[in-house]
């Protein structure tokens, strides 16, 4: 089985503060993505990558970046906390661009920032 | 602008009757559609998908049924468990990334 894992399942953080949200998968998938699911709004892709130091931007990339340095880690960078990014966040995984693959997700980390 | 559309926020339906979710949806483009579902302090779990090629595909309880002239796409669970009860999203994909509607609660009342 496909196993996501997210670092943290809650956080609480300033505004201002840097904040680093992880995510591990240990299936070898070449996709990693990050979303935030908020009430009403379903998932929004923030950022996605297909490899190794390569990552693409999705909906709502303003406020984040992202780092895939080794391939089953992919980490999600708040650069300055700020009250509009209180949210879940999801990471997921999957293998390359077939449209029937479907991506696995991680548990969520519920981030709350103050 | 919402390329992928659940127009209905909540869903109720007794247990063993049949549930259907609906979603809708603008791009042709779209290749593959997904469905999963969501327990609360959970991540989604992919349940069924069905090619742009198809308008069924099967998996048990599960039936998804595409109708690419309308863009619309439905979920049928028959017969439905409480254990069903949980928020359930429609995703389009075009290429990587995922197109997701904004999720339907269904609950299933024993």
């Amino acid at each position: 089985d496909v196993k996501v894992t997210q670092s943290s399942r809650y956080l609480v953080k300033r505004t201002g503060e840097k904040v680093f949200l992880e995510c591990v998968q240990d299936m070898d998938h070449e996709n990693m993505f990050w979303y935030r699911q908020d009430p009403g709004l379903g998932l929004r892709l923030i950022y996605f990558s297909y490899d190794v130091k390569m990552k693409e931007k999705g909906d709502i990339p303003e406020g984040y970046s992202v780092s895939r340095e080794k391939k089953e880690r992919f980490s999600l960078i708040l650069e300055s906390a700020s009250t509009n990014q209180t949210s879940m966040y999801l990471c997921a995984s999957s293998l390359p661009v077939t449209g029937d693959q479907p991506q696995h997700f991680g548990d969520g980390t519920r981030l709350s920032i103050l | 602008d919402q390329q992928v559309k659940q127009n209905s926020p909540s869903l109720s339906v007794q247990e063993g009757r049949i549930s259907i979710l609906n979603c809708d949806y603008t791009n042709s483009m779209f290749d593959y559609f997904l469905w999963y579902k969501k327990y609360p302090a959970e991540g989604p779990t992919f349940l069924i998908s069905i090619s742009s090629i198809k308008d069924k595909n099967e998996d048990g309880r599960f039936t998804v049924f595409l109708n690419k002239s309308a863009k619309h796409l439905s979920l049928h669970i028959v017969p439905s468990q409480p254990g069903d009860s949980a928020v359930y999203f429609c995703a389009a994909s075009s290429g990587y990334a995922l197109n997701f509607g904004k999720g339907t609660s269904l609950l299933v009342t024993p």
